[in-house]
């Protein structure tokens, strides 16, 4: 079946520094939301893309959408404390089902 | 109003129990989900209503058996559980189920369930 391969499962950063998770498939893309989970929290929506190489920001936190949508990845600049959790991505298809990647926990030392 | 309940937050059951976990939006959210997610991984779907009706039950055991009274809540009710079953029971919605433009999930804090 499909399948959203995400990368890296874990990684720890000191604050300040920058973050990279991806999302890769070896089939086209629908669309690829992204979603944050805080620890002991429930998933949380961030954003949604849709077009070949979307680009999107949300302050610290830039989204991409790879020019043939099978790649998609989450950078967040300057890490802080509160970016803590695990960052999951999820295909939409047309479908009712999310399919969703494994996630990557993120551990950010003061 | 841009948020999904879940009532209990915790339930602590025994295998010969029966209980109901509880979820309600006032989004006017269209389909609304159950899923299961154990600790480290992400939630595994079980259930979608979408316009009050099932339309997907991702072979769940009848254990666990869905209902939706109208538009805005969502119950689980469950039956003779397994130890295996303890996990974080997470309600999400959706304005849509069928329009991946229109299939973002917004999600309760969800049901954390331990069963003994």
């Amino acid at each position: 079946g499909q399948q959203v391969m995400q990368i890296p499962q874990y990684q720890h950063v000191q604050e300040g520094e920058d973050f990279t998770t991806y999302c890769n498939s070896s089939t086209t893309l629908s669309n690829i939301q992204w979603y944050k989970q805080r620890p002991g929290g429930h998933p949380v929506f961030l954003i949604q893309l849709v077009k070949s190489g979307e680009v999107k920001k949300q302050k610290r936190l830039t989204f991409q959408f790879g020019e043939a949508k099978k790649n998609s990845s989450l950078h967040i600049t300057a890490t802080q404390t509160t970016d803590v959790g695990t960052y999951f991505c999820a295909e939409g298809g047309n479908n009712r089902k999310l399919i969703w990647g494994l996630g990557t926990s993120l551990g950010v030392n003061p | 109003d841009t948020e999904v309940t879940q009532t209990p937050k915790h339930l602590v059951m025994g295998m010969t129990n029966k209980k109901s976990l509880k979820c309600e939006q006032h989004m006017g959210h269209r389909a609304m989900y159950w899923y299961k997610q154990k600790a480290k991984k992400p939630p595994e779907l079980m259930f979608v209503y979408s316009y009050e009706k099932l339309s997907i039950n991702e072979s769940v055991p009848s254990r666990f058996s869905p209902e939706c009274p109208n538009s805005s809540l969502l119950n689980l009710h469950l039956h003779a559980l397994q130890p295996e079953d303890s996990a974080l029971y997470l309600c999400a919605s959706s304005r849509s189920a069928g329009q991946p433009r229109h299939n973002e999930q917004f999600f309760g804090p969800g049901t954390r369930l331990t069963v003994l």
